[in-house]
């Protein structure tokens, strides 16, 4: 079993629609949660980080951290053409600094 | 947030040849710096944790004589693939963590080198 579990889809949604993108883990370990947003051809840019259980928001992105289900998602409202990436999540344990990748999610937004 | 430089961008070489990867902490000191391998539509591939100062740490089936880490300086990171073959052929990406940072909010991608064997 993968460390990390993540839809690859891809995902293709009209502009301005709600998005959605989950992970799922199995390390209960695992304290420190980030999204990654890849455009293609580049490095991974920090969108989220998130420490424990709960809710994060800024601006149209809220992530959600369910350590109970071992379950993060994110959340992008009001979707835009200039979201169309790669989105992975990541997370990492207390101790030690590697971090646990998911395959990435390619979402692409219609305008 | 901080950035983190890779040069170069894009590498073409051949068969057998030696190719130096570089990567910068531009603003900030780096104790460690990762390197990941990425094939397409795929996630990133951790391949060694290198501390400034000391010996890099391998991922379970990285060869360490092939792909050389040297971590000079709190800044600077290299990767050379060493005896380059068309299975190197990758895009290869450093991350930096910083000095006295929490391991998520601190720790910054480069963009990337795309290396191409011939």
């Amino acid at each position: 079993q993968k460390e990390v579990e993540q839809d690859p889809g891809p995902l293709s949604v009209p502009e301005g629609a709600i998005v959605s993108l989950n992970c799922t883990y199995s390390n209960s370990a695992f304290q420190y949660f980030m999204w990654y947003r890849q455009y293609s051809r580049k490095g991974p840019e920090l969108l989220m980080y998130t420490y424990s259980s709960g809710n994060k928001e800024d601006g149209r992105f809220t992530a959600q951290v369910d350590k109970s289900s071992k379950y993060i998602s994110l959340f992008i409202r009001d979707s835009q053409p200039s979201d169309s990436a790669t989105y992975l999540c990541a997370m990492s344990a207390t101790t030690g600094n590697q971090f646990y990748f998911g395959t990435g999610t390619s979402l692409t937004v219609i305008p | 947030g901080a950035v983190v430089s890779q040069h170069p961008s894009r590498v073409i070489c051949k068969s057998g040849t030696s190719v130096k990867i570089e990567c910068r902490s531009l603003d900030f000191q780096a104790t460690t710096m990762f390197w990941y391998r990425q094939f397409p539509k795929q996630s990133l591939m951790l391949m060694a944790t290198s501390n400034e100062g000391s010996k890099a740490t391998y991922e379970q089936g990285v060869e360490k004589d092939k792909f050389l880490i040297n971590h000079a300086s709190l800044t600077l990171s290299t990767l050379t693939v060493t005896s380059a073959h068309p299975e190197d052929s990758s895009f290869y990406i450093c991350s930096a963590r910083e000095v006295r940072g929490r391991p998520g909010e601190t720790q910054y991608f480069g963009p990337g080198t795309r290396l191409l064997v011939l």
